[in-house]
C-alpha cells in the first residue's frame, strides 16, 4: 500500500458525460501527478500540481481539467467524454524533494 | 525530449530461472531512472530507482538494476524468478530537479511457467 488513495475504483458512464476522479496523496506529500494508462497510448503524464498550483502539464486534453485543494487532495475532471477516454487513471504523489512518485491503485473509467 | 524504450513486449521464464528486462532511455541530462511493477488489477509499485552514485542498485523483491550511461540503458534483473513475479514491468525516466514528470516505456509482460 503506497498511501495514495483514489476513488472511485471503477466508473462506468456514457459518451458526452462528465466525471470527477479523486485522489488523496500520502500524508505530507505536496505534489500530485495524474497519469492516463490506455491500451494504445500506454502510460502518459497528464498534469502535476504542487501545493495547490499547477506545476507541469503534459498530454492533457482541453476537455480535462484538474485542481488541488487546500487539504492537498486533487480532483481530475473529465468532460464531454468519448469512447477513447476509457482508460485507467492513476494519481501519484511525491514529497518535498519530489524525486520519487508513489502511485495510487487507479480509477478504471469505462465510457460506453 | 525524454523517452524510454522497452524492446521486449512479452517474456516467458521458468520459475527459478533468471530474468533480465531491457530498458533504453533518451534524456538530455543526467536522468532519474525507475522501475515499477504492475500486477493484474493493481497500481504501480516502485521496485527501485537510480539517481546517482553506484550504478548497480538494489530494490525490493530481490530485483536489481544496472545503469550504463554509455549504452543509455537501465536493465532490470532477478537471479531466480518466483511465480509471484508474473506481472507487467515499466521502466520510467524523469528529469529530476524541476522536471519530475515521468515518461514510461510501453512495458514488458512477464509470464512465469512452472
Amino acid at each position: 500500500d503506497s498511501g495514495v488513495t483514489q476513488t472511485p475504483k471503477h466508473l462506468i458512464t456514457a459518451t458526452g458525460q462528465r466525471v470527477t476522479l479523486r485522489c488523496s496523496p500520502r500524508s505530507g506529500d505536496l505534489s500530485v501527478y495524474w497519469y492516463q494508462q490506455s491500451l494504445d497510448q500506454g502510460l502518459q503524464f497528464l498534469i502535476q500540481y504542487y501545493n495547490g498550483e499547477e506545476r507541469a502539464k503534459g498530454n492533457i486534453l482541453e476537455r480535462f481539467s484538474a485542481q488541488q485543494f487546500p487539504d492537498l487532495h486533487s480532483e481530475l475532471n473529465l468532460s464531454s467524454l468519448e469512447l477513447g477516454d476509457s482508460a485507467l487513471y492513476f494519481c501519484a504523489s511525491s514529497d518535498l524533494r519530489g524525486d520519487t512518485q508513489y502511485f495510487g491503485p487507479g480509477t478504471r473509467l469505462t465510457v460506453l | 525530449a525524454q523517452s524510454v524504450t522497452q524492446p521486449d513486449i512479452h517474456i516467458t521464464v521458468s520459475e527459478g530461472a533468471s530474468l533480465e528486462l531491457r530498458c533504453n532511455y533518451s534524456y538530455g541530462a543526467t536522468p532519474y531512472l525507475f522501475w515499477y511493477v504492475q500486477s493484474p488489477g493493481q497500481g504501480l509499485q516502485l521496485l527501485l530507482k537510480y539517481f546517482s552514485g553506484d550504478t548497480l542498485v538494489q530494490g525490493i523483491k530481490g530485483f536489481e538494476a544496472e545503469f550504463k550511461r554509455s549504452q543509455s540503458s537501465f536493465n532490470l534483473r532477478k537471479p531466480s524468478v518466483h511465480w509471484s513475479d508474473a506481472a507487467e514491468y515499466f521502466c520510467a525516466v524523469g528529469g529530476g530537479f524541476n522536471d519530475y514528470k515521468l515518461s514510461f516505456g510501453a512495458g514488458t509482460t512477464v509470464t512465469v511457467r512452472a
